[in-house]
């Protein structure tokens, strides 16, 4: 069984804080990885994909992979209340399937 | 079209019947992927396809769930004999390639009543 498992929260943080949120998985030969974020009532939207190793910033997020430790990991600065969402990781292993933890959510407090 | 459409929104169906969801993928989009999402979990893999072909359908739950990509676009997922325990909601997503990003439809919310 191929497991992508993350903290289900809820991660709270105060407004400008940075918020990180953390992921493992099990497939060693897993090739691709995703954030997306989910707000409540709506289907997920990518905002990040990492393929290697190290960090990849964008905006304010940044996505850390690290496969010796089948880790990844996504990091918000300057929190906002409309980041207040789900977010799911996602990993493709090698036959390309898409594989989802279960999310964390996570509340940011004005 | 712009993004991954899926139809209907909201299919409400009684306990035994038989439904068809659609899938229209973002033009291009050679991966499609089903998923079911219930309340308060992350998306439940169902069926991924390269192409034509299922290259992937471990995920479905039993034999009353079949999905079909006849011309490597649209695809439709077939669910026989409803239960309750079907309710969900019913994700599609498609990516230009195997081990690119994917794109979520909307979504269609099944009600088995």
């Amino acid at each position: 069984q191929k497991e992508v498992e993350q903290n289900s929260g809820p991660l709270s943080v105060p407004e400008g804080a940075i918020a990180s949120l953390n992921c493992t998985y099990s497939d060693r030969v897993s090739q691709s990885f995703f954030w997306y974020r989910q707000y409540s009532g709506k289907s997920p939207e990518l905002i990040m994909s990492i393929y290697s190793n190290g960090d990849k910033e964008d905006g304010r997020f940044t996505a850390q992979l690290n496969k010796a430790s089948q880790y990844v990991s996504l990091l918000i600065r300057d929190s906002q209340p409309s980041d207040s969402a789900t977010y799911l990781c996602a990993v493709k292993n090698s036959g390309y399937a898409l594989n989802f933890g279960k999310g964390t959510s996570l509340l940011v407090t004005p | 079209g712009a993004g991954v459409s899926q139809t209907p929104s909201n299919k409400v169906t009684e306990k035994g019947k038989y439904v068809e969801l659609r899938c229209d993928p973002i033009s291009g989009h050679t991966a499609l992927y089903w998923y079911r999402q219930s309340l308060g979990q992350g998306p439940e893999f169902l069926i991924y396809f390269q192409g034509t072909g299922a290259a992937d359908d471990s995920g479905l739950p039993n034999d009353r769930f079949f999905a079909v990509r006849p011309e490597g676009s649209v695809s439709t997922l077939k669910i026989q004999r409803t239960e309750r325990g079907d309710s969900a909601v019913y994700l599609c997503a498609s990516s230009f390639a195997g081990y690119t990003e994917a794109f979520f439809g909307q979504g269609t919310r099944l009600t088995v009543v």
